[in-house]
Formats: structure tokens, C-alpha cells, sequence
């Protein structure tokens, strides 16, 4: 199957720090990672698309400049949350897909981020 | 644009009892449908999937029929565990697979 990971699974950290969180897919090269972000009793909504060597797109709404998303190589995506406040505290999930085409994403275990 | 709605929750049932989860979409063109679950504190695990009207995904007991004339992919269960106890999630994959919609989630949970 295919695998994604991420880490770490959880971060407790100050307000004004910046938290970096890793994606990556073990056991396949991922063209496209998602980034979703999810609140409690909440669905997922999906914060920005990234493709290997390019910008991330991000969905209406997501800062850019505050959530940054690196897609260094085909097996990892970052998301480095700056300057970090109460209000971002939350779980982040990651999906990847392999290949065009009608391929379902393989989403990763989730990070919980606790802002104090 | 597309759209997915769940049944709201929490659901709460017996050990062996019949469960049903329902979920209707919107949506342009001809979405694939999926069923998610989420244990708690974990990531999403694709449960099963129907690509096209008539198909019916299953797995793990669980099974749902893509319904294109009620736009419907209602989650069923003939018999649920107390392991069954979760968060259930609808969704549609749109756009050649580019853009998945969830619905809001029902949470299930299974007593003994």
C-alpha cells in the first residue's frame, strides 16, 4: 500500500515560535501533496496543493506568508507554521497522490498543534 | 460548486446493531465516491470507494452503492463492533481527481 507519514504527530509550543511540520510518502513519489487543516468536530478543509518544485497553491482564504509549504523532492512536503498564535492551534493532516489521473490521496496520521 | 452532506451525529448504537450513515452530494460532472474513517487522535483511512452510478464499494462489512439518481452513497453496516467507534467521513473526488469535498463527519459510537 501506500504510506505517508508525518512529524511529529504532536507539538506543544510558545506563541511567536514557528513550528515546522514534515509529509512524507515511504513508499512512493508523491507529484501532488495536500495540506488540510481540521477543527474540532469540524471536516477538513484544505489549506493549499503542492507540487514537487513549484509554488504551493494556496485555497482562499490560507495566509501564504503564514503558512509555508516547501515540496523539496518527490517524498516530502513541509508546512512551517510562522509565528505561530492560540488560534492555529489544531490538527493538520497531509495527503499524497502518486500519479495523474484518477488516483485517490494517502493521507498521513495528522499533527496536533498546541499554541500557548 | 461541490458539496457533500452527512447525517449530523453522534450516533450511538449497540454492539450488532444495523448501522446506516447517510450522505448525499452536488455535484458537476461524474465525482468518485469514497468513504473515510478516523479513529480518534489518528488520520484518515480510505474504508472503500464506488467510482461510477451502480457501484458498490465494501469493506471490513462496511458497504455503500453509488446512487446517481438520488445522488446518494449511504454507508451501511449489518452488524457494528465497538471497534467500529469513530468518525465516518463522506467525500467526493471532482476535477480528474484534483479537488476531494468531505462532508462534516458522523461520529459512530458502538456500545457493548
Amino acid at each position: 500500500g501506500a504510506v505517508v507519514s508525518q512529524h511529529p504527530s504532536r507539538v506543544i509550543c510558545k506563541s511567536g515560535t514557528s513550528v515546522k511540520i514534515e509529509c512524507r510518502s515511504l513508499d512512493f513519489q508523491a507529484t501532488t501533496m495536500f495540506w488540510y487543516r481540521q477543527f474540532p468536530k469540524q471536516s477538513l478543509m484544505l489549506m493549499a496543493t503542492s507540487n514537487e518544485g513549484s509554488k504551493a497553491t494556496y485555497e482562499q482564504g490560507v495566509e501564504k506568508d503564514k503558512f509555508l509549504i516547501n515540496h523539496a523532492s518527490l517524498t516530502l512536503s513541509t508546512l512551517t507554521v510562522t509565528s505561530a498564535h492560540p488560534e492555529d492551534s489544531s490538527f493538520y493532516i497531509c495527503s499524497a497522490r502518486r500519479r495523474e489521473g484518477r488516483e485517490t490521496q494517502y493521507f498521513g496520521p495528522g499533527t496536533r498543534l498546541l499554541v500557548l | 460548486g461541490d458539496s457533500v452532506t452527512q447525517m449530523e451525529g453522534p450516533v450511538t448504537l449497540s454492539e450488532e446493531a444495523f448501522l446506516t450513515i447517510n450522505c448525499t452530494y452536488t455535484a458537476t460532472g461524474y465525482p468518485s465516491l469514497f468513504w473515510y474513517v478516523q479513529y480518534p487522535g489518528e488520520g484518515l483511512q480510505l474504508l472503500l470507494k464506488a467510482t461510477k452510478a451502480d457501484d458498490k464499494g465494501s469493506n471490513k462489512g462496511f458497504e455503500a452503492t453509488y446512487r446517481k439518481e438520488t445522488t446518494s452513497f449511504h454507508l451501511e453496516k449489518g452488524s457494528v463492533q465497538v471497534s467500529d467507534s469513530a468518525v465516518y467521513f463522506c467525500a467526493l473526488y471532482s476535477g480528474g481527481y484534483q479537488k476531494v469535498t468531505f462532508g462534516t463527519g458522523t461520529k459512530l459510537q458502538v456500545i457493548p
